[in-house]
């Protein structure tokens, strides 16, 4: 069935390094992947997304790269900040950006420090 | 603009009793989906509402179900309760239609069973 892995469960960088999360999903249909970040105790907010017709994206200190040969997609984070610390969730949708159903992957809890 | 509300915040039930959990999405979203969060499952998808119909359905058993009103007001019910039921249900809205799919979170309903 619909399947997204996401590795690492954890990682911690120093300040200044760059932070990759790396995810692999299942579904052939899948065509738009958005990112979460969800802070303590707060409600997930996407980052960044990508549609299946475009291989990187990037926006300031965050990109997006897609292989979809490979089923496989990653966040990379340059010049981490403390405030980059949160739980980052991938995910893999079959609407094209419709909304709705998403299957996420299991989080990686980044920690930066200062 | 007003964010997606989520009510009761937090609640404590026993095993066998049901609960029901109100979303009200952000004005002119018709699209309202459910997603159950626990630390070892991450975001699961339960189901999306839009325009009042159930247009996708994740794998949840049949005690998990929801309903849209006209205004676009959405709950979900989980009867005969479980302790594995204890979890975080958010829920998120969007437009609804192709090329708008960022999911706006509510805070969540902390449900914790007995």
């Amino acid at each position: 069935g619909e399947n997204v892995e996401q590795h690492p469960s954890t990682l911690s960088v120093q300040e200044g390094d760059s932070a990759v999360i790396k995810c692999t999903y299942s579904d052939s249909a899948s065509n738009y992947f958005p990112w979460y970040k969800q802070e303590l105790g707060k409600r997930p907010q996407l980052i960044i997304d990508i549609r299946s017709n475009v291989g990187e994206k990037k926006d300031q200190r965050i990109a997006v790269t897609l292989n979809k040969t490979a089923k496989h997609f990653s966040l990379h984070i340059t010049e981490t900040q403390p405030e980059d610390s949160a739980v980052y969730f991938c995910a893999a949708s079959p609407f094209y950006n419709q909304g709705g159903k998403l299957i996420f992957g299991q989080g990686t809890e980044l920690s930066v420090k200062p | 603009k007003a964010g997606v509300t989520q009510t009761p915040r937090y609640l404590i039930k026993t095993r066998g009793q049901q609960v029901t959990l109100s979303c009200s999405p952000i004005s002119g979203h018709r699209s309202v989906s459910w997603y159950q969060q626990t630390p070892g499952q991450g975001l699961q998808f339960l189901f999306e509402y839009f325009s009042e119909t159930q247009r996708n359905k994740g794998n949840f058993p049949g005690r998990f179900s929801g309903r849209q009103f006209s205004n676009s007001r959405s709950e979900m019910n989980v009867s005969t309760l479980e302790l594995g039921d204890s979890a975080l249900y958010l829920c998120a809205s969007s437009p609804g239609t192709v090329g708008t799919g960022e999911l706006f979170f509510g805070e969540g309903s902390r449900l914790t069973v007995l």
